[in-house]
């Protein structure tokens, strides 16, 4: 299947403080890229889905403003949280799907995970 | 799109044959099935997904019920690594096309020796 990385695997940063994470598809074009986000002992929920050079769908209760998505080529995808909160820590997962050969299947990233302190 | 019905949890012995059900009944006519699993503290992986024939790939079979308002996942010989939550997924239109995922609460198998 195809691959998709993540990075970075884990970050932990002070309250207030923006991070960034970078999702790419190593192996295929991919067309759309979703963002989720996994609390403990709950399944993962869609945060955001973008197209390649378009603005970022958000799903209900996302705050656009909060997390900043940047699909600026059709292998990468940024995901800023900004002024993070402990609230924001979470385990955050990105998705990707392309429109041809094996990239059509939607495939994962192995997860960042995220400590606000 | 249709919502599934998963048993929370199953057990399975290592060597056996691991059958996981979901029951999808308000599925429609381009809808197809997914399945993904997590292994605790990754991504999901992608396992294989169907319309309406049975599938089969190097990880699993898929066997999709006539009426396709049911379906079960086999892994014909599980092994310890398979532990993981599995997820089934139905998703509306063809592939290639902007539909999303949209995860449920999955069953969470146990292999045991």
């Amino acid at each position: 299947g195809a691959v998709v990385s993540q990075h970075p695997s884990w970050v932990i940063c002070k309250s207030g403080t923006s991070v960034k994470i970078e999702c790419r598809s190593l192996d295929f074009q991919a067309t759309t890229m979703f963002w989720y986000r996994q609390f403990p002992k709950q399944s993962l929920m869609l945060m955001a889905t973008s197209n390649e050079g378009s603005k970022a769908t958000y799903e209900q209760g996302v705050e656009k403003d909060k997390f900043l998505i940047n699909h600026a080529s059709l292998t990468l995808s940024t995901l800023t949280v900004t002024s993070a909160h402990p609230e924001d820590s979470s385990f955050y997962i990105c998705s990707a799907r392309g429109n041809a050969g094996v990239g059509k299947t939607q495939y994962f990233g192995p997860g960042t995970r995220l400590l606000v302190l | 799109d249709a919502k599934t019905t998963q048993p929370p949890s199953m057990d399975c012995a290592e060597g056996r044959a691991a059958n996981l059900p979901c029951n999808h009944s308000t599925i429609s006519g381009n809808e197809y099935v997914y399945w993904y699993r997590q292994i605790h503290s990754q991504g999901p992986q992608y396992i294989i997904h169907g319309l309406k024939n049975n599938e089969t790939n190097e990880m699993a079979s898929l066997i999709i019920t006539e009426d396709r308002k049911s379906s079960t996942l086999i892994l014909p010989h599980a092994t310890l690594r398979d532990t993981a939550v599995y997820y089934c997924i139905v998703r509306s239109g063809p592939l290639g096309t902007a539909s999303k995922l949209t995860f449920g609460t999955g069953t969470r198998l146990q292999v045991t020796l």
